[in-house]
């Protein structure tokens, strides 16, 4: 039940196009949902975040999509560029229990020119 | 600039071999995390710590140690009671307890068994 999982495990783009990573959970305890980026030989950093109050939360290119009913949510990453190219990482956790994440398994996205 | 340091970037340890690895913040958070980074398991739990001198299992504490005397530092060690210790290191930190207020992850220390 305090698991988070991602699909797919890599995804190739086309410079331009829309990549989109999918997560499922089943604890409806959590809530609190972020995306980490995670370029090779660094350690992860925060993208965006969304609570389960909102449907969708957009910064820039980067837009997260919430299904509560579903216990599902993804991130949209528009008009792809070759330095989105990373691993990322969605994540949950729920309030109190020492703040910490749990992640998914990663997808590795390449995006080509 | 403000930041979480892990030190050595890469380890080698031999077998039956305990080796510690270096975190250090300077950004004045309350907690600090450990995770392990497989490839295609994401990042899991080893131990966490919301405040000096106390500190809590994860999901893969077994094998490791780690303490707290000042809320800067938050070593761990990986001793030789884990079996698969290879893996890449990532130590992070938050403000307060909560992970909404965002981690900061330091550069990892990838460690190889040899």
């Amino acid at each position: 039940q305090q698991q988070v999982k991602q699909s797919p495990q890599s995804l190739i783009v086309q410079k331009g196009g829309i990549s989109i990573i999918n997560c499922a959970y089943e604890n409806t305890a959590f809530d609190y949902f972020p995306w980490y980026q995670q370029f090779p030989g660094k350690g992860p950093a925060l993208l965006i975040a969304i609570r389960p109050d909102v449907s969708e939360k957009k910064e820039g290119r980067f837009t997260i999509s919430f299904n509560k009913s579903a216990k599902q949510f993804s991130l949209h990453i528009m008009d792809s560029q070759p330095g989105d190219s990373a691993t990322y990482f969605c994540a949950a956790s729920i309030g109190g229990q020492g703040g910490k994440l749990i992640f998914g398994q990663g997808t590795e996205l390449s995006v080509k020119p | 600039d403000g930041g979480i340091t892990q030190s050595p970037k890469y380890l080698f340890r031999k077998e039956g071999q305990n080796v510690t690895l270096s975190c250090e913040q300077n950004l004045n958070h309350d907690a600090m995390y450990w995770y392990r980074q497989d490839p295609g398991q994401g990042l899991r739990l080893i131990y966490y710590s919301q405040i000096v001198n106390d500190f809590q299992k994860g999901d893969i504490a077994e094998g490791y140690s780690v303490s707290r005397e000042k809320k800067e530092s938050f070593p761990l060690t990986v001793t030789s009671a884990q079996k698969n210790p290879t893996a890449f290191y990532l130590c992070a930190s938050s403000a307060s307890s909560g992970a909404r207020y965002g981690y900061t992850f330091g550069s990892g220390t990838r460690l190889t068994v040899v």
